[in-house]
């Protein structure tokens, strides 16, 4: 079945210690997504890529970066977590622009120690 | 400044009744609006949407009212089943290739 994966799916840092996150997809689809979504609120989007081109919004910490080397993947490093970055990423990903729908992953749940 | 609201954090509804949930928005920009549904320890999946030239669509027991002078949306569920009770997300496109959700509601149906 064609799918979103999330790598892992709970990850334990320590404060302040990089952590990578893992999303790969079978879709084939052009535009992957970051969202971050903390307890009881809506899921935030954090940033996308349109194939290549690499769309960060505006009130994104600049300790989120995100790599997408092929189509499959693509990684979101956080580089320094803070206690507040504890939440549910999620990783989803549409065909094209044209198309609304996004398919999401099962998210990596992250804890800050 | 949440641009998409889903005003009820819970909703309870007896199995086989109808189910109602609702959703606001401000931006009378976005065009195109989806309704998602997540179960525990799953990702979001897609439900159901309509444009904002209709005021109307139907999939089945699923059915989404757009009143766009209201800015306001709503999925209805007729018959409500147990395998329903999740969390409901509410999104509207908010520019090319972008979605802004609501904060969710958890349905749950009751035997």
């Amino acid at each position: 079945d064609a799918m979103v994966i999330q790598n892992p799916r709970y990850q334990v840092t320590q404060f302040g210690k990089p952590v990578t996150l893992s999303c790969s997809q079978t879709l084939n689809h052009n535009v992957m997504y970051w969202y971050q979504q903390k307890s009881s609120q809506a899921p935030k989007l954090l940033f996308h890529y349109y194939d290549k081109d690499f769309n960060n919004e505006a009130d994104t910490p600049d300790n989120f970066q995100s790599r997408r080397p092929n189509t499959s993947f693509c990684f979101l490093d956080i580089r320094s977590p803070g206690l507040g970055d504890a939440a549910m990423y999620l990783c989803a990903t549409s065909r094209d622009s044209q198309y609304n729908e996004q398919f999401f992953g099962p998210g990596t749940r992250l804890t800050v120690l | 400044d949440q641009q998409v609201k889903q005003n009820s954090p819970s909703l309870s509804v007896q199995e086989g009744r109808i189910s109602i949930l609702n959703c606001d928005y401000t931006n009378s920009m976005f065009d195109y609006f989806l309704w998602y549904k997540k179960y525990p320890a799953e990702g979001p999946t897609f439900l159901i949407s309509i444009s904002s030239i209709k005021d109307k669509n139907e999939d089945g027991r699923f059915t989404v009212f757009l009143n766009k002078s209201a800015k306001h949306l709503s999925l209805h569920i007729v018959p409500s089943q147990p395998g329903d009770s999740a969390v409901y997300f509410c999104a509207a496109r908010g520019g090319a290739q972008k979605l802004v959700f609501g904060q969710g509601t958890r349905l749950t149906i009751n035997p």
